[in-house]
């Protein structure tokens, strides 16, 4: 089965803070993805990339930015984290060929 | 943004009952897909539907879509209390990312 994995579970973080928020699949997908998710808005698209060192922007990257040096790594920054940050964040990979998408366990960030 | 949008926001049922959520979209897709979320944790994939497909079955979910009214539905028949969980739609066009829309919270009680 394809594995996507999150790094932290639950972080927190103080305001002005420098967060990054690690992603890594293991089958090899070139398309990988970063939501955040709110209660009563759903998910929607920050990042994503269609292969290394590709990115595209979502329909909310301000305040983001994303790293993807290796295929199967998808990094999510926060340059300084701010309180409207706090989310939960989900990260999830396929492959061009299959629609369906892989998700990971989510990391909520709480900003303080 | 071709968010989708679920309908009902929430539903309570009892167990065995048949549940139904409703997705409408706003521009022409390739394939529609609905995605499951046990609390606090990732999506999982349940089903997909191409655009010129009509309806759908997999084990207790059947699938419609309608493409000339941009609308989805999703039934779960005989649910049990472990159907209890948040379902999106997500519909995908080629070239883009899925759009999710704000997702049906289902409670199946016993």
């Amino acid at each position: 089965d394809v594995k996507v994995t999150q790094s932290s579970r639950y972080l927190v973080k103080r305001t002005g803070e420098k967060v990054f928020l690690e992603c890594v699949q293991d089958m090899d997908h070139e398309n990988m993805f970063w939501y955040r998710q709110d209660p009563g808005l759903g998910l929607r698209l920050i990042y994503f990339s269609y292969d290394v060192k590709m990115k595209e922007k979502g329909d909310i990257p301000e305040g983001y930015s994303v790293s993807r040096e290796k295929k199967e790594r998808f990094s999510l920054i926060l340059e300084s984290a701010s309180t409207n940050q706090t989310s939960m964040y989900l990260c999830a990979s396929r492959d061009p060929g299959h629609e369906k998408l892989f998700f990971g366990s989510g990391t909520q960030l709480s900003v303080l | 943004s071709q968010q989708g949008e679920e309908d009902p926001q929430a539903l309570s049922i009892q167990e065995g009952e048949n549940a139904t959520m409703n997705c409408s979209y706003k521009t022409s897709i390739n394939n529609l897909q609905w995605y499951r979320q046990n609390s606090g944790r990732g999506l999982v994939h349940l089903i997909l539907i191409r655009s010129n497909e009509r309806e759908k079955h997999s084990g207790r979910l059947r699938v419609t879509l309608d493409t000339s009214k941009k609308s989805s539905s999703l039934l779960i028949t005989a649910s049990r209390a472990a159907d209890t969980a948040s379902y999106f739609c997500a519909t995908d066009k080629a070239g883009t990312a899925l759009i999710f829309g704000k997702g049906t919270t289902l409670s199946v009680s016993s």
